[in-house]
């Protein structure tokens, strides 16, 4: 089964708006990665968060991450129409295993 | 450019017949991921290799099987083709086993 789950599945906003995905997992992890996929292409690595990490910023990303509620959340701010791609969450599982979420298909109307 | 390589970009078959996919891992990188992408679906993982070894296995059919050979490159190898083992295959390599994933281009295979 999968471990990381996105939500929503689907997002559509304007130019420009900021955009929030989540992501939520069973079991215990390390690290938290977050990936974009263009349609058809291999995935991009956008950021790794710790799990002993709260926040983590790059550039107009910013990810955060409760071990708690075992969720994490990716915010893509002041969107441009390039950031159109599907959002996939991975975690480790603490198994050596990457695995990926269902993704959140993004799309940045002009 | 991830610097991981896979090939063919592109394969067509029949059903029944068997294929072999490829995937050169970044240089340095001992991991090797292999998934499967279905048409607008998740990544279903399939198997992992670590320097050689078989680290992980996901819901990798039997009729699938791979492999890592001493020069860190891995096959993937797909045998009696069904019509739903159509998807994008792809490899991701990785240094250690759970950091930064580099993922190829895929390997969009198309059984008809």
């Amino acid at each position: 089964s999968q471990q990381g789950e996105e939500d929503p599945q689907a997002l559509s906003i304007q130019e420009g708006e900021n955009a929030t995905m989540n992501c939520s997992y069973k079991t215990s992890i390390n690290n938290l990665q977050w990936y974009r996929q263009n349609s058809g292409r291999g995935l991009v690595h956008l950021i790794l968060i710790r799990s002993n990490e709260r926040e983590k910023h790059s550039g107009r990303l910013r990810v955060t991450l409760d071990t708690s509620k075992k969720s994490s959340s990716l915010l893509i701010t002041a969107s441009r129409a390039a950031d159109t791609a599907s959002y996939f969450c991975a975690t480790d599982q603490g198994a050596q295993k990457l695995v990926f979420g269902q993704g959140t298909r993004l799309t940045i109307n002009p | 450019d991830s610097g991981v390589t896979q090939t063919p970009k592109h394969l067509i078959t029949a059903t029944g017949q068997r294929v072999t996919l490829r995937c050169s891992p970044r240089s340095g990188d001992l991991s090797v991921y292999w998934y499967q992408q279905s048409l607008d679906q998740g990544l279903q993982f399939l198997i992992q290799y670590y320097n050689g070894e078989e680290r992980a296995k996901g819901n990798i059919l039997e009729r699938f099987s791979a492999q890592q050979f001493p020069d860190l490159h891995s096959e993937l190898n797909l045998s009696s083709l069904e019509l739903g083992d159509s998807a994008l295959y792809f490899c991701a390599s990785t240094q250690g086993p759970t950091t930064e994933a580099f993922f190829g281009q895929g390997t969009r295979l198309t059984v008809v």
